[in-house]
């Protein structure tokens, strides 16, 4: 699976969108954008996922870009809950590689401000 | 529905004690694994299993022991714990291609 860079802290005012950006250069045709985040040491929390489209759920967007090289979480107007870390991670969706297994980083620290 | 439940939720250790954590998951999933989180730190695969009776190593496995008898639990057991073992403990499950699920945490002290 390949490995993802993200910058280790942002700050986001509450009621602002919240982007945070994460480069994963090395990513093959066959794998796919995940984005987790943790809360105060809580089990990883499922955000969202795509592979080369723009995706959006009940609780952010993810814009790929067309290279497939990085992608941005959005977070369209943060609140205070959203502080957290949150990982980006790539892995394969299909095939004999996909055996559950996830390479977390070290993630982004989102502080969310009043 | 409970999805992924962890037990113990906390346990102190003596060195050279073992014990198990429990996970069990009700969402029939296939693949379930066990990863370890340190301070400041991303989580690590441990052990994981793609079904019953199938398991496989991690990043990190030494000092942990698996096995998958069941669909629905994936027990770790730590043979003889040692301070370096001191952790949070994540347990996951999925279905192929879905959505990785994950426990709320077992926290771990071993003095």
């Amino acid at each position: 699976d390949a490995k993802t860079t993200q910058p280790p802290s942002m700050d986001c005012a509450e009621g602002r969108a919240a982007n945070l950006p994460c480069n994963h250069s090395t990513i093959s045709g066959n794998e796919y954008v995940y984005w987790y985040r943790q809360i105060h040491s809580q089990g990883p929390q499922y955000i969202i996922h795509g592979l080369k489209n723009n995706e959006t759920n009940e609780m952010a967007s993810l814009i790929i870009t067309e290279d497939r090289k990085s992608s941005t979480l959005i977070l369209p107007h943060a609140t205070l809950r959203d502080t957290a870390v949150y990982y980006c991670i790539v892995r394969s969706a299909h095939g004999s590689s996909n055996t559950g297994k996830l390479i977390f980083g070290q993630g982004t620290t989102l502080q969310v401000k009043p | 529905n409970a999805g992924v439940t962890q037990t113990p939720k906390f346990q102190v250790l003596k060195t050279g004690q073992s014990m198990t954590l429990q996970c069990a998951q009700d969402m029939n999933h296939e693949y379930m694994s066990w990863y370890r989180q340190d301070p400041g730190m991303g989580l690590r695969l441990i052990h994981y299993s793609v079904g019953a009776g199938i398991t496989d190593q991690g990043e990190v496995p030494n000092g942990y022991n698996v096995s998958r008898s069941t669909t629905e639990d994936f027990p770790l057991r730590l043979l003889s714990a040692a301070p370096s073992q001191t952790s949070v403990y994540f347990c996951a499950s999925n279905s192929p291609g879905n959505t990785i699920y994950f426990g709320e945490g077992s926290w771990l002290t071993v003095v």
